[in-house]
């Protein structure tokens, strides 16, 4: 098993641009979740699905969409990027519809937005 | 809003001795978790305690729970430079509002 996959590792940005953040999982977890990292913030939640068609926001959607057509794949699409948006993604899942257990994060996708 | 913060932010110690890493959280929760997160890489899960549990082991690690306090401490034991990395506490609240909340993480630095 793969795990928790997230491409692109790396990607620059101008501002205005928009682009898709890809997240797959191999392990048919219901619940999955992009949070982001930045420096002395800790990890903060952008939106989470728990299970295939039903997505919710987190603390921090704003810019962001996301969608769930399939259990596997959970995609998170920049609108129109910011410097704010500088920052580094991680995608996690979990087995459970409710995020009871514990979280299996991808290696995350180093953003930067000039 | 932030739930479960960390104390001390930062952790110098030398090869084989202890590490004991503080967290507090604010509200009512389902559960607590500790993830470790090495630098540049993901974070990794290394113990669930549940509220109503109040001491949890695994290896060389050592979790304990104070609901009353609304504050647990996670204890690495006879510390190895492999334990270098940033350590996180995360709460699932109560009211099933179905997320996992992450405090702002500890530096852990092992000195061989």
């Amino acid at each position: 098993n793969a795990g928790v996959t997230q491409t692109p590792k790396f990607q620059v940005l101008k501002t205005g641009q928009s682009m898709t953040l890809q997240c797959a999982q191999d392990m048919n977890h219901e619940y999955m979740s992009w949070y982001r990292q930045d420096p002395g913030m800790g990890l903060r939640l952008i939106h989470y699905s728990v299970g295939a068609g039903i997505t919710d926001q987190g603390e921090v959607p704003n810019g962001y969409n996301v969608s769930r057509s399939t259990t596997e794949d959970f995609p998170l699409r920049l609108l129109s990027a910011a410097p704010s948006q500088t920052s580094v993604y991680f995608c996690a899942s979990s087995y459970e519809g409710q995020v009871t257990g514990e979280l299996f994060f991808g290696e995350g996708s180093r953003l930067t937005v000039l | 809003s932030q739930q479960g913060e960390e104390d001390p932010q930062a952790l110098s110690i030398q090869e084989g001795e202890n590490a004991t890493m503080n967290c507090s959280y604010k509200t009512s929760i389902n559960n607590l978790q500790w993830y470790r997160q090495n630098s540049g890489r993901g974070l990794v899960h290394l113990i669930l305690i549940r509220s109503n549990e109040r001491e949890k082991h695994s290896g060389r690690l050592r979790v304990t729970l104070d609901t009353s306090k609304k504050s647990s401490s996670l204890l690495i034991t006879a510390s190895r430079a492999a334990d270098t990395a940033s350590y996180f506490c995360a709460t699932v609240l109560n009211y099933g509002n179905n997320r996992l909340a992450f405090g702002k993480g500890n530096q852990v630095v092992v000195i061989p």
